[in-house]
């Protein structure tokens, strides 16, 4: 079955708003990616975090780990049109592929 | 320069005809793959290879024919197509395949079978 899920599956803000996004899985990882998709558009790799890490930043985003839960969540702060997106997490086990979720479509509202 | 690029975009095409899609990245990767993506955005892993030898199969129809002629490039053929292909297919390209680092991803290719 699907590796990661993610929560909600549909997220609508408005612009300037945080937009907060949750993956949850079910086996022991390596690593846990975060990815953008734009509509019509390829995957876009926005950041990694690995298994003895717990918070990570890139700019407005942040993503937290938590290994005892398997769970991990996406921070997008002060939101604008152009984070419309789906947002996907992937989880890589050691010698193994990626495993993407189903995403999180995420509108921000002008 | 584009890091990972397919050909052709947009594919519309028969019930039983034959099409390749092309992907090529310029990254000095090792691994390459191929994954499709549903109506609903789910996204599955088909193959990957790694320097040019196949190193994951996923459960998909024999009709589905991945080709590395060198570790730029993985084109992917289709055998007599099905209403049931119809998806975005991807291609990507990480370093060494170990599920351990970031994999950059084509354009996609929108296959559309009538």
């Amino acid at each position: 079955s699907q590796q990661g899920e993610e929560d909600p599956q549909a997220l609508s803000i408005q612009e300037g708003e945080n937009a907060t996004m949750n993956c949850s899985y079910k086996t022991s990882i390596n690593n846990l990616q975060w990815y953008r998709q734009n509509s019509g558009r390829g995957l876009v790799h926005l950041i990694l975090i690995r298994s003895n890490e717990r918070e990570k930043h890139s700019g407005r985003l942040r993503v937290t780990l938590d290994t005892s839960k398997k769970s991990s969540s996406l921070l997008i702060t002060a939101s604008r049109a152009a984070d419309t997106a789906s947002y996907f997490c992937a989880t890589g086990a050691s010698g193994s592929r990626l495993t993407f979720g189903e995403g999180t479509q995420l509108t921000v509202n002008p | 320069d584009t890091a990972v690029s397919q050909t052709p975009k947009y594919l519309v095409t028969q019930m039983g005809n034959d099409k390749s899609i092309k992907c090529e990245q310029n990254l000095g990767h090792d691994t390459m793959y191929w994954y499709k993506q549903d109506s609903k955005k789910f996204l599955k892993i088909m193959f990957s290879y790694n320097n040019k030898e196949l190193i994951i199969n996923e459960t998909v129809p024999n009709r589905f024919s991945p080709k590395s002629p060198d570790k730029a490039h993985l084109n992917l053929h289709i055998n007599s197509l099905e209403l049931g292909d119809s998806a975005v297919y991807f291609c990507a390209s990480s370093q060494d395949g170990t599920g351990q680092e970031t994999q950059y991803f084509g354009p996609g290719t929108r296959l559309l079978v009538l």
